[in-house]
């Protein structure tokens, strides 16, 4: 079955520790993305990739880093300079012209 | 950052009320607006793409409005039933990417 696939569904991470968030793709996809949910907010882009080895900033990166070597795979780093990264993170792939996105089940972070 | 507004934030309704929800957004510029819905423990789902004013879009009891030139979308949802309950968002679209609502949370009581 095509898909979306996060993982792992809940990490646990210590301040100051650096962490890697998987998501892969067999959907075909050329356009990848990662989002943040908090609490009563709705989903913001954080990084987005409309082709292998490029990739751009979204409305909240200071703090994250991503890479697009594959294009089934675009994994998010949430780096020690990002000053709340207790959040639930969706990563998404795009098809057709008018971007309808296709989600993961995504990764609860937890910074202790 | 593009301003995506949707009201109200959550809504409580009985078995078979009907029921809207509103999305406003930028009214310059418009490529697309689309409709999610996200069901707890679920990844979000897309329900309309909605790309023309005046466009109407209708999948069984729920069906969505487009007005792009005063930048607003309507959701409504018929007779609603508990399995309705879940989160809506919408997501406005300029060309690479989209910019989400909070969403609008409805619960349906039985």
């Amino acid at each position: 079955d095509g898909g979306i696939t996060q993982s792992p569904k809940y990490l646990f991470r210590k301040e100051g520790q650096n962490v890697t968030l998987s998501c892969e793709q067999n959907l075909n996809h050329d356009a990848m993305y990662w989002y943040r949910q908090d609490p009563g907010q709705g989903l913001r882009l954080i990084y987005y990739s409309q082709i292998v080895n490029d990739f751009q900033k979204g409305d909240i990166a200071e703090g994250y880093s991503v890479s697009r070597e594959k294009k089934e795979s675009f994994p998010l780093t949430v780096t020690s300079a990002q000053k709340n990264p207790t959040a639930f993170y969706l990563c998404a792939s795009t098809q057709g012209y008018y971007n309808e996105q296709f989600f993961g089940p995504g990764t609860r972070l937890t910074v202790l | 950052i593009l301003n995506v507004e949707q009201s109200p934030q959550s809504l409580h309704v009985q078995e078979g009320d009907s029921t809207n929800f509103t999305c406003s957004f930028p009214s310059s510029n418009f490529y697309a607006l689309h409709w999610y819905r996200w069901e707890t423990a679920k990844s979000p789902e897309a329900l309309f793409v909605m790309t023309l004013n005046g466009d109407e879009k209708k999948k069984g009891r729920i069906s969505a409005t487009l007005n792009t030139k005063e930048g607003y979308s309507y959701l409504y949802i018929k007779g609603s039933q508990p399995e309705d309950s879940a989160t809506y968002l919408c997501a406005f679209c300029p060309a690479g990417k989209s910019t989400f609502g909070d969403g609008t949370t409805l619960t349906v009581k039985p």
